[in-house]
């Protein structure tokens, strides 16, 4: 059964950096026929896609353009999973944070999502 | 980023009725349109992809369609767990989402 987890500190204080890692089991964050994304759920925001990273005989991330300034998503292939980091946050970055596969990537749907992690930025 | 509108924000439904949802893009973005369905504290789930591809294990009475700007997902018969809030997202460009239908009980 294909499964993906996020884990991470579920508070963060202003300005300092969120880490997020994302577990994959059941598949592999190499594959050449899924793509690994971070995406966030806040009341003020809805839902925003944040980035993804995927391997077609190389690595390729892609980024939102509101956060691609400070956003970096790295896989890690010993571990089998993706990580991401988002540099100075502030309260505006509260919010539950998802891991999700996508498959094609032309049509770019989610089609397994973590659980969800509630991220409080608040000193 | 393409703005993704889906009327309405909620509505009241009877098990049993039809249920049409709307979602609409500020450009044309072909069928690259997906939906979701998402219940109080769990993530989402697809629904359908591409316009009108069901998603695997979804039940039937669950069905996407339109292209350009205009979509709709209908829910033929409402069953008692379909009551949950439903978003469109569009993988056009980088993906965005609609805002959500909450669809509750009359």
């Amino acid at each position: 059964q294909v499964q993906v987890q996020q884990s991470g500190p579920g508070l963060v204080k202003p300005s300092q950096t969120l880490s997020l890692t994302c577990d994959i089991s059941g598949d592999s964050v190499s594959s050449n026929s899924a793509a690994w994304n971070w995406i966030r759920q806040s009341p003020s925001r809805g839902l925003e896609w944040l980035g993804r990273t995927y391997y077609r005989s190389k690595w390729y991330n892609d980024y939102a353009l509101s956060v691609k300034s400070r956003i970096i998503i790295n896989p890690d292939t010993s571990k089998n999973q993706f990580s991401l980091q988002l540099n100075s946050v502030t309260p505006e970055d509260t919010a539950v944070y998802y891991c999700a596969r996508s498959g094609d990537l032309s049509y770019w749907f989610f089609d397994l999502w973590g659980r969800g992690t509630l991220v409080t930025v608040s000193s | 980023d393409i703005q993704m509108t889906q009327s309405p924000s909620s509505l009241s439904a009877s098990v049993g009725d039809r249920v049409t949802i709307t979602c609409r893009a500020s450009q044309s973005i072909s069928n690259y349109l997906n939906w979701y369905q998402q219940k109080p504290g769990k993530a989402p789930k697809l629904l359908i992809y591409a316009a009108s591809s069901l998603q695997s294990g979804v039940p039937s009475r669950f069905s996407g369609s339109g292209s350009g700007t205009d979509f709709t997902l209908t829910i033929r018969s409402l069953q008692p767990e379909d009551f949950a809030t439903y978003y469109c997202q569009q993988s056009y460009s980088n993906p965005t989402f609609g805002q959500g239908t909450k669809v509750e009980i009359k």
